[in-house]
């Protein structure tokens, strides 16, 4: 069955440490990826994509994403965590390139000041 | 304002009632999405809806119903025949294929 996986529930970080993501997932081809963030109580904004093409991708806030076909990979990562950056992080993929998404379990993170 | 509107923010109703959550949206994409969300578990798709007068079933779709009558609104109905009805509800839409889902505010919906 399709799946994506975040292996890490929670995760707390000092703030100014860097940070890294896991998201893994399992399917056939390469679907369209994407990391999403909620605030408590809020809807999701997307952060980054990817679709084709370069496998490092930027996102805003000053988040990246690596692409690893051979992983079956898609780990964000930020350099430099602040403490607006806690939050809930959802890894989606799209198999089919219509929106309909398969999201994982979210990662909780944490910045401890 | 262009977006998602999804109302009401917090929504009470009692066991064994159906409910109405409402999904507007003007930023003129043709397909909408329902997702449910619960502690822990991530987003499941409920129903979506790729063109007015159509929708598909998602794969959580027992004891959820929609209608799309027109391009703007997708309101989803959580009815007595849903087991847990507790939990936070998320419309999004989308302009196609090859694109990203936006996503509307959600809807708490409390069943007690």
């Amino acid at each position: 069955a399709q799946s994506v996986t975040q292996p890490d529930i929670h995760i707390t970080v000092s703030e100014g440490a860097s940070l890294e993501l896991r998201c893994n997932y399992s399917y056939g081809a390469t679907p369209y990826l994407f990391w999403y963030v909620q605030s408590p109580g809020q809807g999701l904004q997307l952060l980054l994509k990817y679709f084709s093409g370069d496998t490092l991708v930027q996102g805003i806030k000053g988040f990246e994403a690596e692409f690893k076909r051979s992983q079956s990979s898609f780990n964000l990562r930020k350099p430099s965590v602040h403490w607006s950056d806690a939050a809930e992080y959802f890894c989606a993929v799209d198999p089919g390139g219509g929106n309909k998404l398969t999201f994982g379990t979210g990662t909780q993170l944490k910045v401890e000041l | 304002d262009g977006g998602i509107t999804q109302s009401p923010k917090y929504l009470f109703r009692k066991e064994g009632q159906n409910v109405t959550l409402s999904c507007e949206q003007n930023l003129n994409h043709d397909a909408m999405y329902w997702y449910r969300q619960d502690p822990g578990q991530g987003l499941r798709l409920i129903y979506y809806s790729q063109i007015v007068n159509d929708f598909q079933k998602g794969d959580i779709a027992e004891g959820y119903s929609v209608s799309r009558e027109k391009k703007e609104s997708f309101p989803l109905t959580v009815t007595s025949a849903q087991k847990n009805p507790t939990a936070f509800y998320l419309c999004a839409t989308g302009r196609g294929e090859n694109t990203e889902a936006f996503f509307g505010q959600g809807t708490r919906l409390t069943v007690v």
